[in-house]
């Protein structure tokens, strides 16, 4: 019953470093989205997928790639990190978002604490 | 732009008291309206309303959605410090094609003290 995991649950980087957080859910959901919380702003949707090899563009997509090999995973990638970065990503996932998605609230994982120093 | 406004951004209360946490919306094309609570990690789905007037209730927990308004309201009788996290309102419009994405507000912060 593992729902979507994330790994690492904390990274520190410094600045120009790249690293990829890591998202996989077992539910067999369509959808999966990367979000970024920041106190004061609320969750930010950086990337989301709507099946394996389609992937789109969020509101806040500067500095991150992401692809999806596989329905089961959504790796998001920081390409050279920067202390804007530093924030909690969460990684979402859920049937689908289509318009008869009324009953598909998102699932989240339990998120990765990055700081880029 | 789309909007997602809550309110307060922060309450503190004591066990036994009831609040009411308030969501106001601006959005194109609404699809639904959706709460979650966030203690320590992730956000836990709570509640999706999607027609107004319609009470959607869990325990002690309930919450309402006026269309004509564009506001939602989450209820909490006789709270519990287990109630204490934040309280995220998030609205669903179309944002690409089909799909639709989920605009989230700042969220509201409840500590109940014993």
């Amino acid at each position: 019953n593992a729902g979507v995991t994330q790994t690492p649950k904390f990274q520190v980087l410094k600045t120009g470093q790249s690293m990829t957080l890591q998202c996989a859910q077992d539910m067999n959901h369509e959808y999966m989205s990367w979000y970024r919380q920041d106190p004061g702003m609320g969750l930010r949707l950086i990337h989301y997928s709507v099946g394996a090899g389609i992937t789109d563009q969020g509101e806040v997509p500067n500095g991150y790639n992401v692809s999806r090999s596989t329905t089961e995973d959504f790796p998001l990638r920081l390409l050279s990190a920067a202390p804007s970065q530093t924030s909690v990503y969460f990684c979402a996932s859920s049937y689908s978002r289509g318009r008869g998605s009324y009953n598909s609230p998102l699932h989240f994982g339990n998120g990765t604490r990055l700081t880029v120093t | 732009e789309d909007k997602v406004v809550q309110s307060p951004l922060s309450l503190v209360v004591h066990e036994g008291d009831t609040v009411t946490l308030n969501c106001s919306y601006e959005v194109t094309n609404f699809r639904s309206l959706l709460w979650y609570k966030q203690e320590k990690k992730a956000p836990t789905f709570l509640f999706m309303l999607t027609s107004s007037g319609i009470e959607k209730k869990s325990g002690r927990l309930s919450s309402i959605l006026d269309k004509k308004e564009l506001f939602s309201i989450l209820n909490i009788t006789a709270t519990q410090t287990g109630d204490s996290a934040i309280y995220l309102c998030a609205v669903e419009a179309p944002y690409s094609g089909n799909t639709g994405k989920l605009i989230f507000g700042q969220g509201t912060t409840l500590q109940v003290k014993p």
